[in-house]
């Protein structure tokens, strides 16, 4: 299995709270991403980096926010839950290039959010 | 904007037998990459197989393989002796540059 991992794995949590999903990785990957997953859904990328200090957006508007401090570590924060947020949420990353094996992306095992 | 299809929300195939997962996806570009991903329950996404547009060549891992027709947008993974552990969802996804679309899924059954 890959070397990236998330925590929590699950949390439940009250309306109004603050939260930050940990992500971390240790293939020195430059490229790391978010994903929201509803169940038996597909991904949707909410938050990626090329690297440190560098945040995007991706194209599913979400109300997180993400920082990239160090290469290995992505966390995202909810500053405020609401019961909108309760999904899946999936860290990935991948390696800098054009080849297609850099191209690919290593998955950590999600988070499940539920908000109260 | 880059859309992927996977219609087929449910798949069952016999354990020893051949399934073949369905994606089609709309680009107008030329250069990009194809995954197919697996999810299993409760477990992590893993790559299954990958092809770059640029190769004719279909990709080949093992028992999966990959029917990439290029000009039709369609990339579809065939699974030969199926096996239990092949149980999962499994996503098609397009890759170019900033932007990466995954489809729905289609989740699998292996019958013993």
């Amino acid at each position: 299995e890959a070397d990236i991992y998330q925590t929590p794995r699950y949390l439940v949590i009250g309306t109004g709270k603050k939260i930050t999903l940990e992500c971390s990785q240790t293939m020195g990957h430059d490229k790391m991403y978010w994903y929201q997953q509803d169940p038996g859904m597909e991904l949707h990328l909410i938050h990626y980096s090329y690297g440190v200090n560098s945040t995007e957006k991706g194209d599913l508007s979400s109300e997180s926010t993400v920082s990239r401090i160090r290469t290995e570590h992505f966390p995202l924060t909810l500053e405020s839950a609401r019961p909108s947020h309760t999904s899946q949420y999936l860290c990935a990353s991948s390696e800098d290039g054009r080849l297609a094996a850099q191209e690919t992306q290593y998955f950590g095992p999600g988070t499940r959010l539920l908000v109260l | 904007a880059q859309t992927v299809t996977q219609s087929q929300p449910e798949m069952s195939v016999q354990e020893a037998e051949t399934v073949t997962l369905s994606c089609t996806y709309d680009t107008s570009e030329s250069d990009y990459y194809l995954f197919w991903y697996k999810q299993p329950p409760s477990r992590q996404m893993i790559l299954v197989i990958r092809q770059e547009a640029y190769k004719q060549q279909n990709a080949t891992e093992n028992r999966f393989s990959v029917n990439f027709q290029k000009a039709a947008k369609s990339f579809s993974l065939k699974i030969s002796d199926s096996q239990l552990g092949d149980a999962a969802m499994y996503f098609c996804a397009y890759r170019r540059i900033n932007d990466m679309r995954f489809g729905a899924g289609t989740r699998l059954t292996v019958k013993p």
